[in-house]
């Protein structure tokens, strides 16, 4: 059963940028699915931040693309975010998760807490 | 963008009821792909139906979905208490997935 892991610095300065890790595990990370970031502010909805094929194709949120990169490490099992020049608005809980074939999200992270603060 | 607006924002029911939740589109949405998710304090959404209105594993029937174009609904049956939560549909297209505001179920 495929597991996924968040890690990555609970605290980011801003200005700063934001560095996420997902760890998969129990399955390969190059099967046939994309791999999403999604965060979600304290209170708030879910927004989606971008995807990666074990390809490298990545295809992200316009509204985050300048800041965002995504990418994939087939060796480790894992993919990694990347978010610049972050603000207190991008305090969030990080979530990654798998996009199904039918493009929805079957499966979960736990999500990690990321706060934006000197 | 597709933008999707639930309603009602906030929905107060007793266990036994029957839910009705609200997803409407700014503009037609494929239904193969809309989804629907709960999520709990502290939890990770978890997939409750895809495709508009394929279950996914585990999920218990008494959550059924419907819709097409612009209209999508996510009905509960008989409310449980474990039912109680926030729900969210989400859209993709375009290369990109954009998600509800959500509605929170509460209990009466």
């Amino acid at each position: 059963q495929v597991q996924l892991q968040e890690s990555g610095p609970g605290l980011v300065k801003p200005s700063g940028t934001l560095s996420l890790t997902c760890a998969v595990s129990g399955g390969s990370i190059s099967s046939s699915n994309w791999w999403s970031w999604v965060r979600q502010p304290p209170g708030k909805g879910l927004e989606w931040i971008g995807e990666i094929y074990h390809s490298g194709s990545t295809n992200y949120n316009p509204s985050l693309k300048s800041r965002v990169t995504i990418s994939v490490d087939k060796s480790k099992n894992q993919f990694s975010l990347k978010l610049s020049s972050v603000t207190a608005a991008d305090t969030a809980v990080y979530y990654c998760a798998r996009a199904a074939p039918v493009d929805a999200f079957d499966i979960w992270g736990q999500g990690t807490m990321v706060t934006v603060s000197s | 963008e597709i933008v999707l607006t639930q309603s009602p924002g906030t929905l107060s029911l007793s266990p036994g009821e029957r839910a009705t939740l609200s997803c409407r589109a700014s503009q037609s949405v494929s239904s193969s792909y809309l989804a629907w998710y709960q999520q709990k304090p502290g939890q990770a959404p978890r997939l409750l139906i895809y495709g508009a209105s394929s279950r996914a594993t585990g999920i218990p029937d008494r959550f059924s979905g419907s819709g097409s174009g612009t209209d999508f609904t996510l009905t509960i049956s008989r409310l449980e208490p474990e039912d109680f939560a926030v729900y969210y549909c989400q859209q993709y297209g375009s290369s990109r997935y954009t998600f509800g505001q959500g509605t929170k179920l509460e209990i009466k």
